[in-house]
């Protein structure tokens, strides 16, 4: 199973300003994938990070607002732009399709309140 | 539209067993996964059905009907340590996954 980790674990931030979110794997995989969970609710997808080439959007999510980094196999980063309180969420990464059931492994997420 | 259907919130009793169901209705089927996700923590991956049946590890075991867009998470010899929500996931025709809003399972003494 990958490892991996995320920073900051935790930010308090003030509406309008930015955050850059990273994830670090151990190993290097093909797919990351960056997820919000806003509390008590389920995963959402915001976005696939491939290597070499622009993120995938899920609807609801544009580049704008989330831009994404990919510069090689083991890294990505997620920026949540121009924040407002309805920004404040979990975010999650995961890496997927390595392992014997192609589950996804998950970071420990950055839990970001928005003032 | 894709769609997966799983109950709240649910209580069961330390020592007891518990059944978490989960329907779906997706564009296809690649697999039904279940993850674990205790509070302030990230999911972690539980089990994994694509054939019909019953798949035992340890206490807890996942079944899968595919006909009835139906799977359930059993869990025996119930742990305070089991309280935490179980998310449901399917992977459709294209593999993206599609998640169940969760069922938060409350573990009582």
């Amino acid at each position: 199973s990958a490892v991996i980790s995320q920073k900051p674990s935790r930010d308090i931030c003030q509406r309008g300003t930015s955050l850059t979110i990273q994830c670090q794997v151990d190993s290097q995989v093909t797919m990351m994938f960056w997820y919000r969970q806003q509390p008590g609710q389920s995963l959402t997808l915001i976005a696939t990070a491939n290597q070499g080439s622009e993120a995938t959007y899920e609807s609801g999510f544009v580049i704008d607002k989330f831009p994404i980094s990919r510069p090689n196999l083991t890294f990505s980063t997620l920026t949540v732009s121009n924040m407002s309180p309805e920004d404040s969420s979990i975010y999650l990464c995961s890496v997927g399709g390595q392992a014997d059931y192609n589950e996804q492994f998950f970071g420990p997420g950055t839990r970001l309140t928005v003032l | 539209g894709q769609n997966i259907d799983q109950p709240t919130e649910m209580t069961a009793t330390e020592g007891a067993i518990v059944q978490i169901n989960c329907t779906y209705q997706t564009s296809g089927f690649n697999g039904l996964f279940w993850y674990q996700q205790h509070a302030g923590e990230a999911p972690t991956f539980l089990s994994y059905n694509v054939l019909d049946g019953l798949e035992e590890k340890g206490r807890f075991s996942s079944f899968l009907s595919r006909s009835k867009g139906y799977s359930y998470l059993l869990l025996k010899e119930l742990q305070m340590k089991d309280s935490a929500s179980y998310l449901c996931a399917v992977t459709d025709s294209n593999y993206q996954l599609i998640w169940g809003a969760g069922t938060k399972l409350i573990i009582k003494p």
